[in-house]
Protein backbone atom coordinates (compact mmCIF):
# COMPACT_ATOMS: atom_id res chain seq x y z
CA UNK A 1 0.00 0.00 0.00
CA UNK A 2 1.09 3.60 -0.54
CA UNK A 3 2.72 5.37 2.38
CA UNK A 4 1.01 8.53 0.97
CA UNK A 5 -2.58 8.79 -1.06
CA UNK A 6 -4.21 11.34 -2.50
CA UNK A 7 -7.89 11.04 -3.78
CA UNK A 8 -9.38 12.03 -6.32
CA UNK A 9 -6.33 11.27 -8.73
CA UNK A 10 -8.12 12.87 -11.66
CA UNK A 11 -11.30 16.02 -11.40
CA UNK A 12 -12.72 18.00 -14.11
CA UNK A 13 -14.97 20.80 -12.47
CA UNK A 14 -16.21 24.21 -13.65
CA UNK A 15 -15.71 27.63 -12.32
CA UNK A 16 -16.65 28.84 -9.21
CA UNK A 17 -17.46 25.46 -7.65
CA UNK A 18 -15.89 24.22 -4.46
CA UNK A 19 -13.38 21.47 -4.94
CA UNK A 20 -11.73 19.31 -1.90
CA UNK A 21 -8.76 17.17 -2.72
CA UNK A 22 -7.84 15.16 0.38
CA UNK A 23 -4.27 13.56 1.25
CA UNK A 24 -3.91 10.37 3.93
CA UNK A 25 -0.34 9.17 5.20
CA UNK A 26 0.39 6.11 6.93
CA UNK A 27 4.13 6.66 7.36
CA UNK A 28 3.30 9.11 11.07
CA UNK A 29 4.69 12.03 9.66
CA UNK A 30 3.78 15.27 11.62
CA UNK A 31 4.86 17.56 8.39
CA UNK A 32 2.79 17.59 6.04
CA UNK A 33 2.40 20.02 2.43
CA UNK A 34 0.75 20.91 -0.42
CA UNK A 35 2.42 21.78 -3.87
CA UNK A 36 1.34 22.68 -6.98
CA UNK A 37 2.75 21.75 -10.46
CA UNK A 38 2.60 23.48 -13.44
CA UNK A 39 4.44 22.87 -16.48
CA UNK A 40 7.89 24.87 -16.70
CA UNK A 41 7.62 26.05 -13.12
CA UNK A 42 8.58 23.27 -10.80
CA UNK A 43 6.46 22.46 -7.62
CA UNK A 44 5.00 25.82 -5.77
CA UNK A 45 4.47 25.17 -2.38
CA UNK A 46 0.61 26.23 -0.89
CA UNK A 47 0.66 25.37 2.29
CA UNK A 48 1.72 23.67 4.74
CA UNK A 49 1.39 22.30 8.55
CA UNK A 50 3.70 20.51 11.34
CA UNK A 51 1.02 19.39 13.53
CA UNK A 52 -2.87 19.42 13.62
CA UNK A 53 -2.79 22.54 15.20
CA UNK A 54 -0.20 24.26 12.95
CA UNK A 55 -1.32 25.55 9.74
CA UNK A 56 1.12 27.77 7.60
CA UNK A 57 0.89 29.88 4.29
CA UNK A 58 3.32 29.22 1.46
CA UNK A 59 4.42 31.23 -1.23
CA UNK A 60 0.78 30.62 -3.62
CA UNK A 61 -1.91 30.25 -0.93
CA UNK A 62 -4.37 32.60 -2.43
CA UNK A 63 -7.90 31.14 -3.50
CA UNK A 64 -6.69 28.17 -1.16
CA UNK A 65 -7.59 26.94 2.33
CA UNK A 66 -6.48 23.24 3.96
CA UNK A 67 -7.46 21.63 7.16
CA UNK A 68 -5.45 19.33 9.04
CA UNK A 69 -7.88 17.02 10.44
CA UNK A 70 -5.68 14.49 12.10
CA UNK A 71 -1.93 14.02 11.98
CA UNK A 72 -2.67 11.72 9.08
CA UNK A 73 -5.01 13.78 7.02
CA UNK A 74 -4.85 17.16 5.04
CA UNK A 75 -7.09 18.56 2.79
CA UNK A 76 -6.87 21.27 0.47
CA UNK A 77 -9.78 23.28 -0.44
CA UNK A 78 -10.58 24.86 -3.37
CA UNK A 79 -13.69 27.55 -2.43
CA UNK A 80 -14.31 28.74 -5.89
CA UNK A 81 -12.16 27.35 -8.51
CA UNK A 82 -11.41 29.03 -11.44
CA UNK A 83 -9.80 28.22 -14.69
CA UNK A 84 -5.77 29.12 -13.65
CA UNK A 85 -5.83 26.55 -11.21
CA UNK A 86 -6.22 24.35 -13.56
CA UNK A 87 -2.18 22.44 -12.86
CA UNK A 88 -1.36 18.78 -10.97
CA UNK A 89 -1.50 18.80 -6.98
CA UNK A 90 0.78 17.00 -4.89
CA UNK A 91 0.80 16.43 -1.34
CA UNK A 92 4.07 15.68 1.02
CA UNK A 93 5.07 14.47 4.12
CA UNK A 94 8.28 14.85 5.80
CA UNK A 95 9.43 13.60 9.73
CA UNK A 96 12.43 15.85 10.39
CA UNK A 97 13.03 13.96 13.79
CA UNK A 98 13.04 10.84 12.55
CA UNK A 99 14.98 11.53 9.18
CA UNK A 100 17.34 14.34 10.14
CA UNK A 101 16.61 15.70 6.88
CA UNK A 102 14.29 17.84 5.07
CA UNK A 103 13.17 14.81 2.55
CA UNK A 104 9.64 14.83 1.55
CA UNK A 105 7.75 12.04 0.11
CA UNK A 106 5.17 12.72 -2.12
CA UNK A 107 1.30 11.17 -2.86
CA UNK A 108 1.02 10.50 -7.21
CA UNK A 109 -0.75 13.27 -7.60
CA UNK A 110 -4.17 14.92 -8.45
CA UNK A 111 -5.00 16.46 -11.49
CA UNK A 112 -7.40 18.86 -11.34
CA UNK A 113 -8.61 20.57 -14.30
CA UNK A 114 -11.22 24.16 -13.72
CA UNK A 115 -13.15 24.71 -17.06
CA UNK B 1 15.74 35.79 -2.74
CA UNK B 2 16.15 31.78 -3.14
CA UNK B 3 15.77 30.43 -6.58
CA UNK B 4 16.70 27.17 -8.35
CA UNK B 5 17.23 26.89 -11.98
CA UNK B 6 18.77 24.00 -14.12
CA UNK B 7 21.01 24.87 -17.04
CA UNK B 8 19.37 22.32 -19.25
CA UNK B 9 15.18 21.88 -19.63
CA UNK B 10 16.00 18.49 -21.71
CA UNK B 11 19.02 16.09 -21.93
CA UNK B 12 18.79 13.20 -24.84
CA UNK B 13 21.47 10.10 -24.07
CA UNK B 14 22.05 7.08 -25.19
CA UNK B 15 21.23 3.52 -23.52
CA UNK B 16 24.51 2.78 -21.71
CA UNK B 17 26.07 6.30 -21.83
CA UNK B 18 26.56 8.30 -18.46
CA UNK B 19 24.32 11.20 -18.01
CA UNK B 20 25.11 14.54 -15.91
CA UNK B 21 21.99 16.98 -15.10
CA UNK B 22 22.77 20.52 -13.90
CA UNK B 23 21.32 22.79 -11.27
CA UNK B 24 22.32 26.00 -10.24
CA UNK B 25 21.13 27.61 -6.91
CA UNK B 26 21.03 31.25 -5.90
CA UNK B 27 20.79 30.62 -2.02
CA UNK B 28 24.38 30.87 -0.59
CA UNK B 29 22.47 29.88 2.88
CA UNK B 30 21.51 26.74 1.62
CA UNK B 31 22.42 23.81 3.53
CA UNK B 32 20.75 20.82 2.22
CA UNK B 33 20.31 19.25 -1.14
CA UNK B 34 17.54 16.72 -2.87
CA UNK B 35 17.32 15.29 -6.21
CA UNK B 36 14.11 14.11 -7.43
CA UNK B 37 13.04 11.87 -10.38
CA UNK B 38 9.47 12.07 -11.81
CA UNK B 39 8.34 9.62 -14.49
CA UNK B 40 5.20 9.72 -15.67
CA UNK B 41 2.01 10.27 -13.60
CA UNK B 42 3.63 9.86 -10.80
CA UNK B 43 5.13 11.97 -7.79
CA UNK B 44 8.46 12.77 -7.47
CA UNK B 45 10.76 10.20 -5.66
CA UNK B 46 13.74 10.43 -3.66
CA UNK B 47 17.05 9.79 -5.35
CA UNK B 48 19.48 11.38 -3.51
CA UNK B 49 20.51 14.00 -1.30
CA UNK B 50 23.72 15.76 0.19
CA UNK B 51 24.73 18.62 2.97
CA UNK B 52 26.54 21.31 2.34
CA UNK B 53 29.55 19.86 4.47
CA UNK B 54 29.97 17.45 1.62
CA UNK B 55 31.19 17.98 -2.49
CA UNK B 56 30.76 13.90 -3.55
CA UNK B 57 27.95 11.76 -2.42
CA UNK B 58 27.20 8.41 -4.48
CA UNK B 59 24.17 6.43 -4.51
CA UNK B 60 23.66 3.47 -6.41
CA UNK B 61 24.69 4.32 -10.23
CA UNK B 62 24.18 8.03 -9.11
CA UNK B 63 26.47 10.67 -7.89
CA UNK B 64 25.48 14.08 -6.63
CA UNK B 65 28.30 16.91 -6.70
CA UNK B 66 28.29 20.03 -5.30
CA UNK B 67 30.00 22.88 -5.51
CA UNK B 68 29.58 25.74 -3.24
CA UNK B 69 31.77 27.96 -4.47
CA UNK B 70 30.01 28.75 -7.66
CA UNK B 71 26.53 27.37 -6.33
CA UNK B 72 26.21 24.08 -8.53
CA UNK B 73 24.88 20.89 -8.04
CA UNK B 74 24.98 17.97 -9.95
CA UNK B 75 23.79 14.48 -10.39
CA UNK B 76 25.46 12.13 -12.65
CA UNK B 77 23.51 8.91 -13.69
CA UNK B 78 26.39 5.94 -14.42
CA UNK B 79 25.32 3.83 -17.56
CA UNK B 80 21.44 5.02 -18.31
CA UNK B 81 18.89 2.95 -18.69
CA UNK B 82 15.48 3.55 -20.47
CA UNK B 83 13.69 3.15 -17.06
CA UNK B 84 15.67 6.49 -15.96
CA UNK B 85 13.80 8.63 -18.51
CA UNK B 86 11.92 11.10 -16.27
CA UNK B 87 11.75 14.57 -15.10
CA UNK B 88 14.57 15.00 -12.83
CA UNK B 89 14.55 18.29 -10.38
CA UNK B 90 16.84 19.68 -7.99
CA UNK B 91 16.21 21.15 -4.81
CA UNK B 92 17.57 23.51 -1.73
CA UNK B 93 17.03 23.98 1.98
CA UNK B 94 18.39 25.94 4.18
CA UNK B 95 18.47 29.41 5.22
CA UNK B 96 17.06 29.25 8.41
CA UNK B 97 14.48 26.70 7.46
CA UNK B 98 14.22 23.59 8.15
CA UNK B 99 11.27 22.64 6.65
CA UNK B 100 11.20 24.48 3.18
CA UNK B 101 12.26 22.98 -0.08
CA UNK B 102 12.77 25.36 -3.08
CA UNK B 103 12.67 23.15 -6.18
CA UNK B 104 14.22 23.75 -9.71
CA UNK B 105 12.34 23.89 -13.01
CA UNK B 106 12.95 20.24 -14.05
CA UNK B 107 14.93 18.51 -16.51
CA UNK B 108 13.74 16.11 -18.71
CA UNK B 109 15.96 13.07 -19.58
CA UNK B 110 15.00 10.78 -22.33
CA UNK B 111 16.96 7.24 -22.96
CA UNK B 112 17.18 5.97 -26.68
CA UNK B 113 17.50 2.63 -26.84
Amino acid sequence: DADVTQTPRNRITKTGKRIMLECSQTKGHDRMYWYRQDPGLGLRLIYYSFDVKDINKGEISDGYSVSRQAQAKFSLSLESAIPNQTALYFCATSDLAASGSGEQFFGPGTRLTVL
Amino acid sequence: GESVGLHLPTLSVQEGDNSIINCAYSNSASDYFIWYKQESGKGPQFIIDIRSNMDKRQGQRVTVLLNKTVKHLSLQIAATQPGDSAVYFCAEQGGGSNYKLTFGKGTLLTVNP
